[in-house]
């Protein structure tokens, strides 16, 4: 079965700091995204891309940047890490399904930012 | 814009009783896809299930869901539920012309014995 990894799994970092999350796929889907998870408020959508070089800002960019080196792999950034960015973070990857992807997700990244 | 709204917070259901969680939806869009997925306690969210047609029935692990467009309206059904079945559910649709889903908050589907 194809597969979506994430790492680190889990991650404590320190307010200010700089944390990278990363997410590789072996669906070779062109389309890839990072999500926040937070109880009240579901699945946010933070960035995407439809494929290696291309990043999209999604509903809650803010405090965050992406990165798509490879069609394989799509990093998370947060540059100056707040508490409030305290989450699970969940990275996917989507078929391209006309009038929306069916999505695959990784096992996600807790992160507790102190 | 596009918003999706599900039977919010918790829902607790007897084992073997029926459940329906509801989504609706408002969409810019007809040419869409919907979906349901489910998470299960400290795992990612999957796909349960998908639909694109108009009044088609769309059934997977027991459960099923119907999209009427009239109504704006993709509820999720099942006719006796299981304690397996306890999990957090999403409901999502597409938009026409992009890939990206637009999640609702969730339900949590609570199955007692």
């Amino acid at each position: 079965e194809a597969a979506v990894t994430q790492s680190p799994r889990n991650k404590v970092a320190v307010t200010g700091g700089k944390v990278t999350l990363s997410c590789n796929q072996t669906n070779n889907h062109n389309n890839m995204y990072w999500y926040r998870q937070d109880t009240g408020h579901g699945l946010r959508l933070i960035h995407y891309s439809y494929g290696a070089g291309s990043t999209e800002k999604g509903d809650i960019p803010d405090g965050y940047k992406a990165s798509r080196p490879s069609q394989e792999n799509f990093s998370l950034i947060l540059e100056l890490a707040t508490p409030s960015q305290t989450s699970v973070y969940f990275c996917a990857s989507g078929d391209g399904g006309t009038g929306g992807d069916t999505q695959y997700f990784g096992p996600g990244t807790r992160l507790l930012v102190l | 814009g596009d918003s999706v709204t599900q039977t919010e917070g918790l829902v607790t259901v007897t084992e073997g009783l029926p459940v329906m969680l509801n989504c609706t939806y408002q969409t810019a869009y007809s040419d869409v896809a919907f979906f349901w997925y489910v998470q299960y306690l400290n795992e990612a969210p999957k796909l349960l299930l998908r639909s694109s047609t108009d009044n088609k029935r769309t059934e997977h692990q027991g459960f099923h869901a119907t999209l009427h467009k009239s109504s704006s309206s993709f509820h999720l059904q099942k006719s006796s539920v299981q304690l397996s079945d306890s999990a957090l559910y999403y409901c999502a649709p597409g938009a026409s012309g992009y890939n990206k889903l637009t999640f609702g908050k969730g339900t949590v589907l609570l199955v007692s014995p």
